[in-house]
Order: structure tokens, then sequence, then C-alpha cells
């Protein structure tokens, strides 16, 4: 089958830099993709991958490595508005979403 | 630049009834998808829409079923509703189907199924 595995909660201070990780059980997908989801709001785009590596835009990276079957969303010098669950997402003939992470950010 | 919109924004149902849920997508946008999100869960993929012809679809019964229109629009239908039907409804625009790992949702519809 195809899942994805995320960690369900994360906790990271203010100011400081937190990794949200993803691992896939899924071949043959075009690329991997990070959605931010506020409570009671819509998902926002942040950021694909469709080839191995690091994309980078602005305080937020994302890498994915199709031999390890892994990828991670990288957020830097949080903020308290990044309080908020994120979901990756494999694009096939269909999009898969993983339950997501809650990020949770201390001051 | 408008962006997607969906309607309603709430709705109640009884089990058994029928639903007809719509979406605008963003301008310039010829592909929809739909998504059901349980509460704390990820948007699970009910299907696509690619200039009105359905262009893959996750693991939904047929009682879930879509149209897309001349104008990108869309609609979603579910017959026979059951109380697990109860969730929030988002579509998503995209400008292709090969574009589809940039989704811009709607704000969704919540519906609850008593």
């Amino acid at each position: 089958g195809q899942s994805l595995e995320q960690p369900s909660e994360v906790t990271a201070v203010e100011g400081a830099i937190v990794q949200i990780n993803c691992t896939y059980q899924t071949s043959g997908f075009y690329g991997l993709s990070w959605y931010q989801q506020h409570d009671g709001g819509a998902p926002t785009f942040l950021s694909y991958n469709a080839l191995d590596g690091l994309e980078e835009t602005g305080r937020f990276s994302s890498f994915l490595s199709r031999s390890d079957s892994y990828g991670y969303l990288l957020l830097q010098e949080l903020q308290m508005k990044d309080s908020a669950s994120y979901f990756c997402a494999v694009i096939l003939n269909k999009i898969i979403f993983g339950k997501g992470t809650r990020l949770h950010i201390l001051p | 630049e408008t962006g997607v919109t969906q309607s309603p924004t709430h709705l109640i149902k009884t089990r058994g009834q029928q639903v007809t849920l719509r979406c605008s997508s963003q301008s310039g946008h010829n592909t929809v998808s739909w998504y059901q999100q349980a509460l704390g869960q990820g948007p699970q993929f009910i299907f696509q829409y690619y200039r009105e012809e359905e262009n893959g679809r996750g693991n939904f019964p047929p009682r879930f079923s879509g149209l897309q229109f001349p104008n990108y629009s869309s609609e979603l239908n579910v017959n026979a509703l059951e109380l697990d039907d109860s969730a929030l409804y988002l579509c998503a625009s995209s400008p292709g189907a090969l574009s589809s790992y940039e989704q811009y949702f709607g704000p969704g519809t919540r519906l609850t199924v008593t």
C-alpha cells in the first residue's frame, strides 16, 4: 500500500530550528510536497521536491531522498505564527497526504 | 486574482440524504481536486478533475461523485449520507494536472451528518 508517516507532534522554542520528518512507502511518485494548516484554516502550499536534495524558500527548506524513502521540512528562526499542522504529500495519479505533524512553539 | 471559493461553509444533513458541495477554482486553473478531512487527520484525496474529465480517484465509494464545468468550477455530490461522512470537505485548484504538487485550497465546507 501507499502510506506516509510523520510524527504526530513536535515542540520547539521560538527562534530555534525544527525538523519535521516524513517517511513513505510508495514508489513511482512525481515528488513530495509540504503544506501548512492553521487551526480552522485551509492548507497552504509551502514547498515541493521533484528531485533529491534540498529546496530552500526563505525560512523554510525541504529535503527529499528517494533512495531512503524519506523527506523533511526544516523551519528556521521559528516564530509563534508557525504554530500549525504540517503535512507532507506525495504526488502520483492521486495525491496522498500524511496525517500531519502538529508543531507547538514555546516562547 | 480571485482565490478558491466554496459553498456552503457549513451544512447539516440527515443520514440517507444527498448533498452537493460547490467550488470555484482560482482564475486560470483548470484542475480541481476534492478532499475529505476528518478532525485531526490529513486530507484524504477523493478525486481530481482536469478539463471536465475525472483524472484520478482515491479510495472512496461510487456514492461520491463529481462534475467539472466548462468554467472549471466543480461540484462534489454525496449520496446516501452516512454518519462517517461528517468532515471538512476541501476543494483545491492547480494550474494543470501536472502542477498538482502546488494546490490552492478553498476554506472548506463543514458537513455534519446526524
